[in-house]
């Protein structure tokens, strides 16, 4: 059965702080797509990122970052210098093994970044 | 270009009473699907469709009907609500295209309060 763990529940960093979410996904498919998104106060669903598994590659985006590595099944995304704007609850998810028809979500790390 | 559309953003409903949450979306997507979010939970998948006239249960899916009619909507029937299913819901559209390119996109929620 598929799974994505988040362990951490909720982080608190001081503003300027370079913080890290852990991702760790478990699948029997070869090929899958795994995201990131941000959930704000407001509540909607922010998407941040996709990476596909035959892209290794890690991803930077401004202050954000992404290790995707295969060999630990780990999807960990990184913010350097964190802001209070990045205060939120992040969720990882992962594609289903049959078309790529849904998601299965962690339970998401909430962050807190204070000033 | 609207995305996808929920209907309503909020509803609060007595104990046995019965509602449709609206869901449609413009994307020309195969894929729609209906999650909610409890706190400490993460999204957690209710039902969902690959295609018109095509529906399966998720991981929750006792207390929840769908149908899918046309392919732009997908709404979702609590058929007599109960306090459990006080919570988020968010609806779904997705495409698979091909390798590289996946587009999941996620409407913005109806919070449900069933007293």
């Amino acid at each position: 059965a598929q799974k994505v763990t988040q362990a951490q529940t909720e982080i608190s960093v001081v503003e300027k702080e370079d913080v890290t979410l852990d991702c760790v996904y478990e699948t029997r498919d070869t090929t899958y797509y795994l995201f990131w998104y941000k959930q704000p106060p407001s509540g909607e669903l922010v998407f941040l990122i996709r990476r596909n598994s035959f892209d290794e590659q890690n991803e930077i985006s401004g202050r954000y970052s992404w290790n995707f590595q295969k060999s630990t099944s780990s999807f960990n995304f990184t913010i350097t210098a964190s802001q209070v704007v990045d205060s939120a609850v992040y969720f990882c998810a992962l594609s289903d093994p049959s078309g790529y028809s849904t998601l299965t979500f962690g339970k998401g790390t909430m962050l807190l970044v204070s000033p | 270009n609207a995305g996808v559309t929920q209907t309503p953003k909020f509803q609060v409903l007595k104990t046995g009473q019965s509602m449709t949450l609206q869901c449609a979306q413009d994307m020309n997507h195969e894929y729609m699907s209906w999650y909610r979010q409890d706190p400490g939970m993460g999204l957690r998948l209710i039902h969902y469709s690959v295609g018109a006239g095509i529906t399966d249960q998720g991981e929750v899916p006792n207390g929840y009907n769908v149908s899918r009619s046309t392919t732009e909507d997908f709404p979702l029937r609590l058929l007599s609500a109960a306090p459990s299913q006080t919570s988020v819901y968010f609806c779904a559209s997705s495409r698979y295209i091909g390798q590289g390119d996946y587009g999941y996109t996620f409407g913005s929620g109806t919070r449900l309060t069933v007293v």
